[in-house]
């Protein structure tokens, strides 16, 4: 079955570039999403189909897909974003997520 | 704003169901997929499943096909959520999500309802 890798852990300090891979065959073939989700609340979708962000979610916020893996790209990273990442894509008519993970601003 | 509400917290028995609520409101409910996907205590996120009310179509993740049914009533713009037999291992919040895209092969969740409290113990 298909699945999605992402590492449980990245540290960034404030200011800094972060970046969140998510690993899958040729899952630069399909489209990646991706999601935050801060503790206790909902997901909130902040990259669709590989680069594309919706409406009210800052520029700093990025994202690309090729080869085996997409990547999410927070820059100029605030506080604010420490959260969990999740990444999404379909295979097979089924939507995967990758296991999550935990973004630390430090 | 379009939103999706979901009922309240249950607590079931082993071996129970339970039904779960999501109702829309804001915003054309046929025409888009709501899925459903649950996040045990500490874990990540696993998709369920999803209906396309506008087809009345469905499907599942195979490792709940059996267990699970997925519903929608177009006349309230409501989905339900349906988990059979259930486990000590159901145990988590329950969310349902709304999917956009060109297909419902690439999908993206962009509005998802607050989570249900679903607690399955003896």
């Amino acid at each position: 079955s298909y699945e999605l890798t992402q590492p449980p852990s990245v540290s960034v300090s404030p200011g800094q570039t972060a970046s969140i891979t998510c690993s899958g065959d040729k899952l630069g073939e399909k489209y990646a999403c991706w999601y935050q989700q801060k503790p206790g609340q909902s997901p909130v979708l902040v990259i669709y189909q590989d680069d594309n962000r919706p409406s009210g979610i800052p520029e700093r916020f990025s994202g690309s897909n090729s080869g085996n893996t997409a990547t999410l790209t927070i820059s100029g990273t605030q506080a604010m974003d420490e959260a969990d990442y999740y990444c999404q894509a379909w295979d097979s008519s089924t939507a995967l997520f990758g296991g999550g993970t935990k973004l630390t601003v430090l | 704003q379009e939103q999706l509400v979901q009922s309240g917290a249950e607590v079931k028995k082993p071996g129970s169901s339970v039904k779960v609520s999501c109702k829309a409101s804001g915003g054309s409910f046929s025409t888009y997929g709501i899925s459903w996907v649950r996040q045990a205590p500490g874990q990540g996120l696993e998709w369920m499943g999803q209906i396309i009310p506008i087809f009345d179509t469905t499907n599942s993740a195979q490792n709940l096909q059996g267990r699970v049914t997925i519903s929608a009533d177009k006349s309230t713009s409501t989905a339900y959520m349906e988990l059979n037999s259930l486990r000590s291992e159901d145990t988590a919040v329950y969310y349902c999500a709304r999917g956009v895209g060109a297909a419902p092969s690439e999908y993206a969740f962009d509005i998802w309802g607050q989570g249900t409290v679903v607690t399955v113990s003896s």
